[in-house]
């Protein structure tokens, strides 16, 4: 089955420096890669998410690159705030077959204000 | 729309008790699973289902049953609590081309 490896598992940026975090799949038929903020107590809340057939997606702050010939992906997060601060998760699933999500085993941001 | 509902919100069972931790959605989502977090690590599945009348085993589905009789409802079933299913239980649910929501968890603690 599919195996998503996450680094680093923690890590600690100061406020308004970039912080990114990689994971790298398994499967080539996973398709669909998704990244949740989860805060201590909270669900998992989807952040960004990209699919196989584009290489790179931008929401303000956020944004997640997809490489599928080295199987990884990154999320980056510029000018980060103290409000980022928490657990994040990278996943993968693919559109048939197994259609839930592998999950990466979290990396730990810590923004120092 | 409530999104994914899951009850309880905290339980507290004895080792050999068996119970159900319930799990709706009102989006007409075809896809739904169910997670588990222990403290400090990532989320594993334990079953999941593409449809009603159809489901499979995830990464650890031992000591847990699911069933899904319709769309909406996806309960998962402990048959005989084990101190080792203590954790917070995740529902999720998805339909193709959009993203899983997450419902708010199920704390179980098995003493």
């Amino acid at each position: 089955g599919e195996n998503v490896e996450q680094h680093p598992s923690t890590l600690s940026v100061q406020e308004g420096d970039s912080a990114v975090i990689k994971c790298t799949y398994s499967d080539s038929a996973s398709n669909y890669f998704p990244w949740y903020k989860q805060e201590l107590g909270k669900r998992p809340q989807l952040i960004i998410d990209i699919r196989s057939n584009v290489g790179e997606k931008k929401d303000q702050r956020i944004a997640v690159t997809l490489n599928k010939t080295a199987k990884h992906f990154s999320l980056h997060i510029t000018e980060t705030q103290p409000e980022d601060s928490a657990v994040y998760f990278c996943a993968a699933s693919m559109d048939t077959g197994r259609r839930a999500l592998t999950f990466g085993s979290g990396t730990r941001l810590q923004v120092q204000p | 729309n409530a999104g994914v509902t899951q009850t309880p919100k905290f339980q507290v069972l004895k080792t050999g008790q068996s119970m159900t931790l319930q799990c709706a959605q009102d989006m007409n989502h075809e896809y739904m699973s169910w997670y588990r977090q222990d403290p400090g690590m990532g989320l594993r599945l334990i079953h999941y289902s593409v449809g009603a009348g159809i489901t499979d085993q995830g990464e650890v589905p031992n000591g847990y049953n699911v069933s899904r009789s319709t769309t909406e409802d996806f309960p998962l079933r402990l048959l005989s609590a084990a101190p080792s299913q203590t954790s917070v239980y995740f529902c999720a649910s998805s339909s193709p081309g959009k993203g899983y929501t997450f419902g708010s968890g199920t704390r179980l603690t098995v003493v």
